[in-house]
Order: structure tokens, then sequence, then C-alpha cells
């Protein structure tokens, strides 16, 4: 069976603080991994993903994810947050033909 | 590459009523996803294609829902008898063919039962 847990369903941080989102996964088949970030009123779009070549995988806007297959996280985070990462984050597992979404993290940026 | 395409994005219908949606994916992408996602949840896997042909489809796609790619190229998402249960973002996503590839996803439609 696939699932995918995402630990907090809203987040928030100040302006140039960690952003660190969770997420463990359940797979019977080696893992693909991803995360996508949803905008408001826009389509999803990928940040990053995993496909067993690198553990840390580094994605577009500064965002990277860490797979730890013993711990069965592959957690976001980014140094230092800008305004502009405010959005809805998805964690995503593959592996077996479709998509299996987390509920999501609203990340909300304070000035 | 001019993205995923969906149409419409709204829809507002009466209960009872059937709709369709279109899908027109990457234009080299073989494999065509359709998800829906209602508030507060991430999306759900409905259906997919490989080509022309419906390959999986899940337990939330009930018999009142049906879809098809005829020339493997655009697809349609049929409900019939809409239920204000059905309201939703219906999804659609395309790839090049293995389960490791990038899914891009379209805008959305989104749908509304009255």
């Amino acid at each position: 069976a696939q699932s995918v847990t995402q630990l907090g369903s809203h987040v928030s941080v100040s302006e140039g603080a960690l952003v660190l989102l969770r997420c463990n996964y359940s797979s019977s088949v080696p893992p693909y991994l991803f995360w996508y970030v949803q905008y408001p009123n826009q389509g999803l779009q990928l940040l990053l993903k995993y496909t067993s070549a690198a553990t840390l995988v580094k994605g577009i806007n500064g965002f990277e994810a860490e797979f730890k297959k013993s711990e069965t996280s592959f957690h976001l985070t980014k140094p230092s947050a800008h305004m502009s990462d405010a959005a809805e984050y998805f964690c995503v597992l593959g592996g077996n033909e479709k998509l299996t979404f987390g509920t999501g993290t609203r990340l909300t940026i304070i000035p | 590459d001019t993205g995923v395409s969906q149409n419409p994005r709204h829809k507002i219908t009466k209960r009872g009523q059937n709709v369709t949606f279109r899908c027109d994916p990457i234009s080299e992408h073989n494999r065509l996803y359709w998800y829906r996602q209602t508030l507060g949840q991430g999306p759900e896997f409905l259906t997919y294609f490989q080509n022309e042909a419906q390959l999986e489809k899940s337990r939330l796609l009930s018999d009142r829902f049906s879809a098809e790619r005829p020339k493997g190229s655009f697809s349609t998402l049929e409900i019939q008898r809409t239920e204000q249960g059905d309201s939703a973002m219906y999804l659609c996503a395309s790839s090049l063919g293995t389960s490791s590839e990038t899914q891009y996803f379209g805008p959305g439609t989104r749908l509304l039962v009255l």
C-alpha cells in the first residue's frame, strides 16, 4: 500500500527563517518521491523529485529535500524563506504508475 | 511546449445534469492522468491512459464517470447525473511514460454542482 503523511497542515515562518516541511511515506515498491507546489489559483508545479540517483535533491527556488530510507522520510527545506514562498506544498509518492498525494501543508510567511 | 491545458476552467451545473471536461496534454506525452481534488485535500487519482488505452481506474470512479482518449491525444472526462458530492477541482496531468517521469499538471477544471 502507498501512503504519504505530511506533518502539519499549516506552517508559519518569518521571512528569512528556515523552512522545514515534513513528509513521511509508506511504500511496498521502491519509491519515487516528489514535492509539488500550488500557488493560489495556479496549477501544481514540480519543485523537485527523488528517483534513487542521489539522496539529497535540489529543486527550484532554493528548495531541497533529503531522502532517508531508514526514517521513510523526505522532508523539504529552504534556508531562508521569501514572501513569494507562500503556497500549498504537497509531498507526493510515485512508483506504481500513479501519484499518491499527501494532504498538503500551507506555508505562510510572516513579514 | 505549451503545457497541459484544460477546458473549461470553471463549470457550474445543476444536480442531475451531465458535464464533460477536456484535457489537452503536452504533445509528445503518451500518458495522461485524471485526478480529483476536494477542498483541503491533496489530489486523488481517478484514472490514466497510455496512448488510447485506459489502463487503470480508481474505485473513486463510479459508473457515472467515464473517460476517453480516442486518438491518444486529448482526453475527455464525463460525469453523468451529477451530484453535489462531485463538486471538486478536476486535474489532468501528462507524462512521457514511466512511473519515475514527472507528471505535468494542467490548471484544472473547478466544478460546482448546485
